[in-house]
């Protein structure tokens, strides 16, 4: 079966650098995406990534391994707006994304 | 404006009622999709239409239909509302390019009662 997981939430300082994990299992692979969700709003696009490695973009990064089925979001010089919860998603060989559950981040001042 | 229209944005019905939801895009996109989000659970796709002559079900489709009006136009029914179709709904576009961002409509809180 096809199967997403990251931890359900995470906590935070304002101002500290934190790693959202992701592993997945898919039935083929094209590719990883990392989506933020503020409450109740729609999903926005973070990242994408299909070849191994980190890919930077400001203030967040990605990283992707392939052998490893496995990706982390990482955030950096954190800000309370930044509380939002991060979704993984995964597509498939049938250019379907498969969704995690998101990741619920919460920042303390 | 938004690329992404959702109406309504919230509805409350009954149990048995039909209803419609309906999504709107000004992207140009060929491809447009239908989710729903319940608490805990990730994003479930319902269906999904890469033109206007190509309908597709997704992992949740039993008690749905939809209709792909034109390119702009991807409207999700409910037969025959139940209790368990609460959920905040999402309509979703994308390109055809090798990336397949997609791009999310602002949600329909659907309650039934």
């Amino acid at each position: 079966g096809q199967n997403i997981d990251q931890p359900t939430e995470m906590t935070a300082t304002e101002g500290a650098i934190v790693q959202i994990n992701c592993t997945y299992q898919t039935s083929g692979f094209n590719g990883l995406f990392w989506y933020q969700q503020h409450a109740g709003e729609a999903p926005t696009f973070l990242s994408y990534n299909v070849l191994d490695g980190l890919e930077e973009k400001g203030r967040f990064s990605s990283f992707l391994s392939r052998s490893k089925g496995y990706s982390y979001l990482l955030l950096k010089e954190l800000q309370m707006k930044d509380s939002a919860s991060y979704l993984c998603a995964a597509l498939d060989s049938n250019y379907q994304l498969i969704w995690g559950a998101g990741t619920k981040l919460i920042i303390k001042p | 404006d938004a690329d992404v229209t959702q109406t309504p944005r919230n509805r409350i019905t009954k149990t048995g009622k039909r209803i419609m939801l309906e999504c709107s895009q000004t992207k140009g996109h060929d491809r447009m999709y239908w989710y729903r989000q319940d608490p805990g659970l990730g994003l479930r796709l319902i269906y999904y239409s890469f033109d206007v002559k190509d309908i597709n079900k997704g992992e949740i489709s039993d008690g749905y239909s939809v209709s792909r009006q034109a390119q702009a136009k991807f409207s999700l029914s409910l037969e025959s509302a139940i209790p368990n179709q609460t959920a905040l709904y999402f309509c979703a576009t994308s390109d055809t390019g090798e990336i397949n961002e997609q791009f999310f409509g602002p949600g329909t809180r659907l309650t039934v009662l």
